[in-house]
């Protein structure tokens, strides 16, 4: 079955780190970049960024820069991404997705993974 | 890069047409022929239901239709059915520097 397989909930506390996991299966994992999306409770989708699997290359947005690292395990076909300094404004819902390689959309999305930022 | 402009709100009856539109610039939306379409239900991952301004992946229903003129891509939903009340989203590759930009997403209600 082709699919996304995210970590869980995380409650954290500001100045903190998270590291969020997304596990794939069903389909050839160097072929497709694994992009970060996060959408904060009632708020838009908001783009990380992403990591080719296939050269470990990465790129993210600017706001994001710094703050933001994207890792995989090859031998679990799993992408990581992790976030620190962490504030109340990344509470958010953090979802994984793949895009075919330079295709420009997101066909297959992770069911998303909580990060709450709590004192 | 500024979040793409879509209208906030759009409703309609069912069997009717509506159409959500998804305002960029000439960075985005205008240079690039990169826009897809996402529907999210509450508390789900989104779906891709549009991608390259109007193709739609296999098992999407016709229902959905895109295009682009200038600097605005549309998203069209005919025979509207009580199941596709949901949140859309558009999208559109902004270049090497920016890469993506969403946008602000439109809540779509069924009368």
């Amino acid at each position: 079955q082709v699919q996304l397989v995210q970590s869980g909930a995380e409650v954290k506390k500001p100045g903190a780190s998270v590291k969020v996991s997304c596990k794939a299966s069903g389909y050839t994992f160097i072929d497709y970049y694994v992009h970060w999306v996060r959408q904060a409770p009632g708020q838009g989708l908001e783009w990380v960024g992403w990591i080719n699997p296939n050269s470990g290359g990465t790129k993210f947005a600017q706001k994001f820069q710094g703050r933001v690292t994207m890792t995989l395990d090859m031998s679990i076909s799993t992408a990581y991404m992790e976030l620190n300094r962490l504030t109340s404004d990344d509470t958010a819902v953090y979802y994984c997705a793949r895009e075919l390689a330079a295709r420009r959309f997101f066909d297959l999305w992770g069911r998303g993974t909580l990060v709450t930022v709590s004192s | 890069q500024s979040a793409l402009t879509q209208t906030a709100s759009v409703s309609g009856s069912p069997g009717q047409s509506i159409t959500i539109s998804c305002y960029g610039t000439s960075s985005d939306v205008g240079t690039y022929n990169l826009v897809s379409w996402f529907q999210q239900h509450p508390g789900k991952a989104p779906k891709l239901i549009i991608y390259d301004v109007s193709k739609r992946p296999s098992g999407v229903s016709n229902r959905f239709s895109g295009s682009k003129s200038g600097n605005t891509a549309s998203l069209t939903i005919s025979g509207l059915q009580a199941e596709d009340e949901a949140d859309y989203y558009c999208c559109s590759y902004a270049g090497r520097s920016t890469n993506y930009v969403f946008g602000t997403g439109t809540k779509v209600t069924v009368l």
